[in-house]
This record gives structure tokens, C-alpha cells and sequence, in this order.
């Protein structure tokens, strides 16, 4: 498959523990983040979004922290199984009005241990 | 219901040919965007069509462009190709530019310009 995670920083995982990726974002303004998902061979696709009012979302086995005052974003797995293996962006939607133009994190990838 | 269909999945071009790609957005979805990927760079904001006009751009050269038809479905095109134009292209489709939306992305279109 295609890789377009060459020279990205790697968390490895043991099948069943939790992950954290973090994420730095550049934006103070940023009112919107998203993290996406990217295998080989796929697009990136949407796990979860948070806007900037709040701290905290859950989702299913996700959960995404927003510390506005470090400019931080971090992607908590539970659980994390083998199909979590791929790699993670964070994104960021400065507050241009334009809803579609996303600032992506670099990525990082994610290799769950059996 | 589909995805976001893009074509071709892979091709290859040399330098200064040009190339257009084609994605279908989600049915139902107005807003297209267009994403570059590469190892260095990362993904990149290219342009947004909304309504077939142009709402956003990227800091791409004018080598650069892209267009919407009436039933939502969009080209990009990449005149004069360099090397470094080898990369992933992504589109992705919205249901509205206004507001926080999801994007959907693609698979997309690896191109390898020699």
C-alpha cells in the first residue's frame, strides 16, 4: 500500500492498553478541531471533532482533550486494538470563515503490537 | 450511501504534461475541497468550490486550478507538471461551506510526475 507517513514520529502500543497522541496546534483562534484517521491506501477519515469552548469529548473508545492555554490537542484510545493501526492527524480550522480549509498536524503513526 | 469517488486512483505523468483529476462528492454534498499530500509537506489546503465557484484558496501557483459542474462533481487540474508536484491529491466533500461540518474524504489520486 501507499505510505505517506515516511519520516513521521511513531507510537508504538501493545494490543488492549491505551493510546495517547498529542498534538500541537498553531492557532489561537482555532474555534474547531478535528482528528482524522489515515490508512494505507485510504483517505483520512473523521474519528472525532471538539470546538473550542469546550475541554472535552467522548466518542466510542476516543476521547479528545483541548488545552486551549498550551495550544495542545491530545487523542486518548481505550482499548486499542490492531485496526487502530495507521496514522492520526490533527486538524485545526482557523477562524477564516472557510469551514473547508483545514490546517493538518504532520501525522503520527500509530503501530498497535499484538 | 457512496462515498467521495475519485479518478484516476494512479497515474503517471512527466515533466511539464498537465493532468486533471476528477472527484464525485457524497450525493447531496455542495462543497468540494482539495487537499495535497506529501511526505514532507504533509497535506496541504489546495482550493474549495462551493455552488461551482471558487470560495477558498490555498498557497498553490497558478498552475493550479479547479472547477465545479452543476451536480456537484469537481476537476482539478495541474498545468506545466514539476517534480515536485508527486504527491497524493484528496478531495473531500461537505454538505454546507457555513458552519462546522465534516469533510469526507476520498481515496485519492496518487500522481508520479518523473
Amino acid at each position: 500500500g501507499e505510505s505517506v507517513g515516511l519520516h513521521l514520529p511513531t507510537l508504538s502500543v501493545q494490543e488492549g492498553d491505551n493510546s495517547i497522541i498529542n498534538c500541537a496546534y498553531s492557532n489561537s483562534a482555532s474555534d474547531y478541531f478535528i482528528w482524522y484517521k489515515q490508512e494505507s491506501g485510504k483517505g483520512p477519515q473523521f474519528i472525532i471533532d471538539i470546538r473550542s469552548n469546550m475541554d472535552k469529548r467522548q466518542g466510542q473508545r476516543v476521547t479528545v482533550l483541548l488545552n486551549k492555554t498550551v495550544k495542545h490537542l491530545s487523542l486518548q484510545i481505550a482499548a486499542t486494538q490492531p485496526g487502530d493501526s495507521a496514522v492520526y492527524f490533527c486538524a485545526e480550522n482557523p477562524p477564516t470563515g472557510a469551514n473547508s480549509k483545514l490546517t493538518f498536524g504532520k501525522g503520527i503513526t500509530l503501530s498497535v503490537r499484538p | 450511501k457512496a462515498g467521495v469517488t475519485q479518478t484516476p486512483r494512479y497515474l503517471i505523468k512527466t515533466r511539464g504534461q498537465q493532468v486533471t483529476l476528477s472527484c464525485s462528492p457524497i450525493s447531496g454534498h455542495r462543497s468540494v475541497s482539495w487537499y495535497q499530500q506529501t511526505p514532507g509537506q504533509g497535506l496541504q489546503f489546495l482550493f474549495e468550490y462551493f455552488s461551482e465557484t471558487q470560495r477558498n484558496k490555498g498557497n498553490f501557483p497558478g498552475r493550479f486550478s479547479g472547477r465545479q459542474f452543476s451536480n456537484s462533481r469537481s476537476e482539478m487540474n495541474v498545468s506545466t507538471l514539476e517534480l515536485g508536484d508527486s504527491a497524493l491529491y484528496l478531495c473531500a466533500s461537505s454538505s454546507t461551506s457555513s458552519g462546522a461540518n465534516v469533510l469526507t474524504f476520498g481515496a485519492g489520486s496518487r500522481l508520479t510526475v518523473l
